[in-house]
Parts: C-alpha cells; structure tokens; sequence
C-alpha cells in the first residue's frame, strides 16, 4: 500500500494567515493527489484534484503543487471557516489512501 | 446537481451485519465509481472499497473477507455489507462517487455507526 504521511499533523494560525500543508507518498503517485477539507459533523470536500487543480467553487486562497511524491496544499490567507482538518487522498493505485490529517486551529 | 443520501442501521452488536446503502440523484449511476470510507470517532478517513456499474469491485485487502459491496443500477444505489462486525468497525461511514482518473468528488451525508453489546 502506499503510505501518505502528512505534515503538520497539527497548526495554529491567525485569520490572514498563510499556511502549508505538506503530503508525502511512499512511492511515487505521479499527479494522482486530491486535498479535503473537513468540517466537524461533516462530509470532507474535495478542494483540488489532479495535484494542483482547483475544484469548481473553491476559492483561489487555495492552491496545490508537486508531483511524484511530495504535494504541498497552500492557504494564501486564512478566513475563519477554514480552521478544520485537512487530509490528502492518493487514487494512483489500490488501496485508495488517506494521509492522517492535519488540524488547523486558531491560534 | 449530484446528491448522494445515504441510510442504514446505526446501532449493531458484536458479529452482526453492518449494512448500508447509498441512493445517487441527478446524475448517470454509470461512468463512476461508487465508493465508501468509514471514519472511526476522532480519527482519519480510510478507504473501505468502491464498485463500478457493472458490478466491479475493488476493495482494502484487510477487509476483503468481511466486506461485499454491490449495485442496483435500476434505482442508482449501492450498498455496503460488512460482517462479523466488532467495537472497532465503530465510527462515521460515507458513500462517495470517484470519476475515472479523479480522486472522490461527491460525498453522502455520513452515517454513524455503533457497534456495542
């Protein structure tokens, strides 16, 4: 299985903020990354597909790059419905995986 | 607009059958992947499995033996049935559709499952 370790696992930030998030794969998983952000009670929505693509309705704030095996998730400027967690999804190969999440609070 | 609503039992005992199913509106049932993940309290996500329209599963090798997933393409729902269930299959389980090439797109609802004697 491929592994995703992401990093933080944990964030404090300010309203305004800039943040990485950072998601490391085992093995390569070419461009074949998605990053979710999840709100307490709620479904995770996806945000950006293929690696660096931002979904329809995201804003631009959000922003994903890399390729092979390191993938960052960039926040240009924190609001306040953005302090949830964050996760990573590599669909390269089966098993589908999840990196652990990352919790941004505010600080 | 695509919906995903999802339904089943949400309080089991130990080795009973978590069964689960998932309606699709405003989109083609085929073309997609049909997919759950389950989310125990407090933690991540993990990918349960997903099948196709025509009955084509691919499924996490450590729940192979428990899990059998299926489709109804005549009502655009799937299901999910994982037995012999125990305290650690506890946890929020969703429904979610994958395009080809894309990772998961649209989600249902969630549902909480508890398994506890």
């Amino acid at each position: 299985d491929i592994q995703m370790t992401q990093s933080p696992s944990s964030l404090s930030a300010s309203v305004g903020d800039r943040v990485t998030i950072t998601c490391r794969a085992s093995q390569g998983i070419r461009n074949d990354l998605g990053w979710y952000r999840q709100k307490p009670g709620k479904a995770p929505k996806r945000l950006i597909y293929a690696a660096s693509t931002l979904q329809s309705g995201v804003p631009s704030r959000f922003s994903g790059s890399g390729s092979g095996t390191e993938f960052t998730l960039t926040i240009s400027s924190l609001q306040p419905e953005d302090f949830a967690t964050y996760y990573c999804l590599q669909h390269n190969s089966y098993p589908v995986t999840f990196g652990q999440g990352t919790k941004l609070e505010i600080e | 607009q695509v919906q995903l609503q999802q339904w089943g039992a949400g309080l089991l005992k130990p080795s009973e059958t978590l069964s689960l199913t998932c309606a699709v509106y405003g989109e083609s049932f085929s073309g997609y992947y049909w997919s759950w993940i389950r989310q125990p309290p407090g933690k991540g996500l993990e990918w349960i499995g997903e099948i196709n329209h025509s009955g084509i599963a691919n499924l996490k090798s450590s729940l192979k033996s428990r899990v059998t997933l299926s489709v109804d393409t005549s009502k655009n729902q799937f299901s999910l049935k994982l037995n012999s269930v125990t305290a650690a299959d506890t946890g929020v389980y969703y429904c979610a559709r994958r395009e080809g090439g894309r990772p998961l797109d649209y989600w249902g609802q969630g549902t909480l499952v508890t398994v506890s004697s």
